[in-house]
């Protein structure tokens, strides 16, 4: 059973609302992902981190900021809402070797209104 | 361009076997993922392959051919329960996950 944590499951907010998903794991791992995802559509990377003090932009990173602060936690957030926005997003972590599997976190679906 | 190519739907037949092809254009190659995703839930790992061959593991099995650029995942004795996305991902030459869009598996009776 993976030990990685999203809140909120769930979040309806307005535009321009300043917002920050929560993402937690506890089973050491080094690297860890932001993916945004819609319905029947591929997963797109927002950001990553190797560790501690790193962060990595992916293809959708523009309107998005990350922290690496302690290993288990790695917070996004997004400084204006709007309803492009509107969409899941799915925390995932993984051992530093490439082999390993990455663990998915349950989601927060957010609607921006 | 990197790319991910696997079709959109598949239909099965409880308790038949069905094979999931997945083709894949990346910036190098650091081997082939296979995730199963169930309608509004997260992906779950289901099996890794780098090297050319089958990868067996209980009811699912990948295959990857490197020279063609190809995997397929077959699943056997189908269950009501696998149906789900199956999501194909090559990991690039900076070692990152290059996602499908998935394979929707919808199994009837």
């Amino acid at each position: 059973e993976a030990d990685i944590y999203q809140t909120p499951r769930y979040l309806v907010i307005g535009t321009g609302k300043k917002i920050t998903l929560e993402c937690s794991q506890t089973m050491g791992h080094d690297k860890m992902y932001w993916y945004q995802q819609d319905p029947g559509m591929e997963l797109h990377l927002i950001h990553y981190s190797y560790g501690v003090n790193s962060t990595e932009k992916g293809d959708l990173s523009s309107e998005s900021t990350v922290s690496r602060i302690r290993t288990e936690h790695f917070p996004l957030t997004l400084e204006s809402a709007r309803p492009s926005h509107t969409s899941q997003y799915l925390c995932a972590s993984s051992e530093f070797q490439d082999s390993s599997e990455a663990f998915f976190g349950q989601g927060t679906r957010l609607t921006v209104v | 361009g990197q790319n991910i190519d696997q079709p959109t739907e598949m239909t099965a037949t409880e308790g038949a076997i069905v094979q999931i092809n997945c083709t894949y254009q990346t910036s190098g190659f650091n081997g082939l993922f296979w995730y199963q995703q169930h309608a509004g839930e997260a992906p779950t790992f289901l099996s890794y392959n780098v090297l050319d061959g089958l990868e067996e593991k209980g009811r699912f099995s990948s295959f990857l051919s490197r020279s063609k650029g190809y995997s397929y995942l077959l699943l056997k004795e189908l269950q009501m329960k696998d149906s789900a996305s199956y999501l194909c991902a090559s990991k690039d030459s900076n070692y990152q996950l290059i996602w499908g869009a998935g394979t929707k598996l919808i199994i009837k009776p």
